[in-house]
């Protein structure tokens, strides 16, 4: 299996500070790569797929890069509605699988 | 717009199974990926398995499926296409099974997710 380590494990921040969280992969996942974001007692929601494509309605403040091994998401100005869980995961081989998560948190 | 609802008992009993649907409204189940997804309280994600079901009136219908090797002997996940529901089904749980089940679906990527269905095993 792919081991997918995202750091930090938890973030502490501000609003309006650029955040980034990265996501490192065991082996090449070529851009095979999304993040998620979580809130509490919430499903999670795609926020990027193919490491750097933003889905849609998500806002332009996020974004995705990054190939091969490491991977990062970055926040450009956090907004109090960011506060939440992210994850990678990837989608090269199976099984996918995810980061263990990083909590953003002021 | 698609909305994904699961559905299944909250208690299941160790070394029984656990079954549970995912019933799909405003689309079609051809030509997604499936995927279930889990969550122990307090911990992250992980990715029990997809289906991948292609079918028509025209054509005779294929479907696919790929487990997690950690569970793959004891799951298996289904579709009634005529019902837009997805099944999943795993056996001789334990207390490690215990977690929000997710289904999801999307092109490969988790696009779609329900809000999830939690399960506890306890005796």
């Amino acid at each position: 299996d792919i081991q997918m380590t995202q750091s930090p494990s938890t973030l502490s921040a501000s609003v309006g500070d650029r955040v980034s969280i990265t996501c490192r992969a065991s082996q090449s996942l070529s851009r095979w790569l999304a993040w998620y974001q979580q809130k509490p007692g919430e499903a999670p929601s795609l926020l990027i797929a193919q490491a750097s494509k933003l889905e849609s309605g998500v806002p332009s403040r996020f974004s995705g890069s990054g190939s091969g091994t490491e991977f990062t998401l970055t926040i450009s100005s956090l907004q109090p509605d960011d506060f939440a869980t992210y994850y990678c995961q990837q989608y090269d081989s199976y099984p996918w699988t995810f980061g263990q998560g990083t909590k953003v948190q002021i | 717009q698609v909305r994904l609802q699961e559905s299944g008992p909250g208690l299941v009993k160790p070394s029984e199974t656990l079954s549970l649907t995912c019933s799909v409204s405003g689309g079609f189940i051809n030509d997604f990926y499936w995927s279930w997804i889990r969550q122990p309280p307090g911990k992250g994600l992980e990715y029990i398995g997809y289906l991948y079901y292609s079918g028509s009136a025209n054509s005779n219908p294929s479907l696919s499926t790929n487990y997690n090797p950690s569970l793959e002997s004891r799951v298996t996940m289904s579709v009634d296409a005529s019902q837009s529901k997805i099944y999943l089904k795993l056996t001789s749980v334990t207390a490690a099974d215990t977690a929000v089940y997710y289904c999801a679906g999307g092109s490969l990527v988790a696009r779609l997710w329900g809000q999830g269905a939690q399960v506890i095993v306890t005796s």
